[in-house]
């Protein structure tokens, strides 16, 4: 049961580059999509999120874009820099605002960036 | 910044034995949670607790745990007697109704021997 994927374990990147994150959902009905970021031993840290009315949420260098008719999303990180390099988890809920919806979250990506 | 701070950070203990991994939520948030994710797999939501009761559990919720909210500030749960499957990195989330966003706790590694 696999509703939120992130088909790369991997990717690596050059510093200064864009970085780029995929992630497919399989439930229309999911509402909410957030990015965390998590290192080694700490628990997930909120990054970005986008309510499914919109397309596009920008904050500083993180860009999440969502295409609702391909069930698709994705994370840009421009200029990426050495201490983004962590793993990279997509959720989604099914309630606007995860306030009351569990977050259901993909397998993750490890990203490492290169100086 | 306010943040969501778990204790202990790693416990040990014995199959069958009852564990209680506690969760100071962020002050003025009003929706609680807890997930886990076993080594190498997905982070798995379990539960959340709302207004003094359990909103939604998942199916790993079973009746061996139990989650409270002893006083204003602690969130709690409570495996009653653990197996081995239980090992795994236990985190606490919280959320407000106007963030919109749940925040995450470092955590805590519960390994059962």
């Amino acid at each position: 049961d696999q509703q939120v994927k992130q088909n790369s374990p991997s990717l690596s990147v050059q510093e200064g580059r864009i970085s780029i994150l995929n992630c497919d959902y399989t439930n229309s009905m999911f509402d909410y999509f957030l990015w965390y970021k998590k290192y080694p031993a700490e628990g997930p840290t909120f990054l970005i999120s986008i309510s499914s009315i919109k397309d596009k949420n920008e904050d500083g260098r993180f860009t999440v874009f969502l295409n609702k008719s391909a069930k698709h999303l994705s994370l840009h990180i421009v200029p990426s820099q050495p201490g983004d390099s962590a793993v990279y988890f997509c959720a989604a809920s099914l309630n606007y605002g995860g306030s009351q919806g569990n977050l259901i979250f993909g397998k993750g990506t490890k990203l490492s960036v290169k100086p | 910044e306010p943040e969501v701070t778990q204790t202990p950070s790693h416990q040990v203990t014995q199959m069958g034995q009852e564990v209680i991994l506690r969760c100071v939520p962020i002050s003025n948030h009003l929706y609680f949670y807890w997930y886990r994710q076993i080594l190498g797999q997905k982070v798995e939501f379990l539960v959340s607790f709302y207004n003094n009761e359990i909103s939604e559990k998942s199916e790993i919720f079973d009746d061996q745990f139990s989650v409270e909210r002893p006083d204003g500030s602690n969130f709690t749960l409570k495996i009653r007697s653990t197996k081995l499957e239980d090992s795994a990195m236990y985190f606490c989330a919280s959320s407000s109704e106007t963030t919109d966003t749940q925040y995450f706790g470092p955590g805590t590694r519960l390994t059962v021997l």
